[in-house]
């Protein structure tokens, strides 16, 4: 069975720095994308960015390049997003995702179950 | 961000057939990309509902299915159940400078 285990909410304040992690399981870590899925409070979904954690080949959302830093560590099988200057705006849940692609295009098959990450300025 | 606009809610009562839109562009499903749907109850991670042309994964009822045209996209749900009353967020890929991996807007089903 695959999963994906994301650590736990965080509180962190304005200009503090932050790192959160997702951790797969029951499958081949290395071979299969990895995204990030940004949810605001009473918002929708937003893809940040994406990572092969095989090369670590990192494709980010134009939005979001610059704001935060994608990685991965394959003999962990765990993927990370972090933030250096966090912003009261970055108050969301993130998800991880993994990213199956075939002849139906390429979506989002397995979910973690979100990091609540409030930021208090 | 988003490049693919969703009715914010619809509602029907149970037993009904309720369609959710997802309009993009020529960068989006106009281009050929698929789209793919996914539910999400309220407090909970999404979870994939369909991909492509009307793939559901195990255990993901057949009162769910999809259409497609031009550069829009639509989700059926025949039968309409209490347990489908959740968020529906449709998926693409964008093929613009603006973004790559898009969802929709969201759309809130209401079940009466």
């Amino acid at each position: 069975e695959v999963q994906l285990v994301q650590s736990g909410a965080e509180v962190k304040k304005a200009g503090e720095s932050l790192k959160i992690s997702c951790k797969g399981s029951g499958y081949s870590f290395s071979n299969y994308w990895i995204a990030w899925v940004r949810q605001m409070p009473g918002k929708g979904l937003e893809c940040m960015g994406i990572i092969y954690p095989g090369d670590s080949d990192v494709r980010y959302t134009p939005s979001f390049e610059g704001q935060v830093t994608i990685s991965a560590d394959k003999s962990m099988s765990t993927a990370h997003l972090q933030w250096s200057d966090l912003k009261a705006s970055d108050t969301a849940t993130y998800y991880c995702a993994k990213q199956r692609g075939d002849s139906s295009g390429y979506f989002f098959e397995d979910w973690g179950q979100g990091t609540l990450v409030t930021v208090t300025s | 961000q988003s490049m693919l606009t969703q009715p914010p809610s619809v509602s029907g009562a149970p037993g009904q057939t309720v369609t959710i839109s997802c309009t993009g562009s020529s960068s989006n499903i106009g281009a050929g990309f698929d789209v793919h749907w996914y539910q999400q109850i309220p407090g909970t991670a999404p979870k994939l509902l369909i991909y492509g042309f009307s793939n559901r994964p195990s255990g993901v009822s057949d009162r769910f299915s999809v259409s497609k045209s031009g550069t829009s996209a639509s989700l059926v749900i025949t039968g309409l159940q209490a347990e489908d009353e959740a968020d529906y967020y449709c998926q693409s890929y964008d093929r613009s400078l603006s973004g790559h991996y898009v969802f929709g807007t969201g759309t809130k089903v209401i079940v009466l």
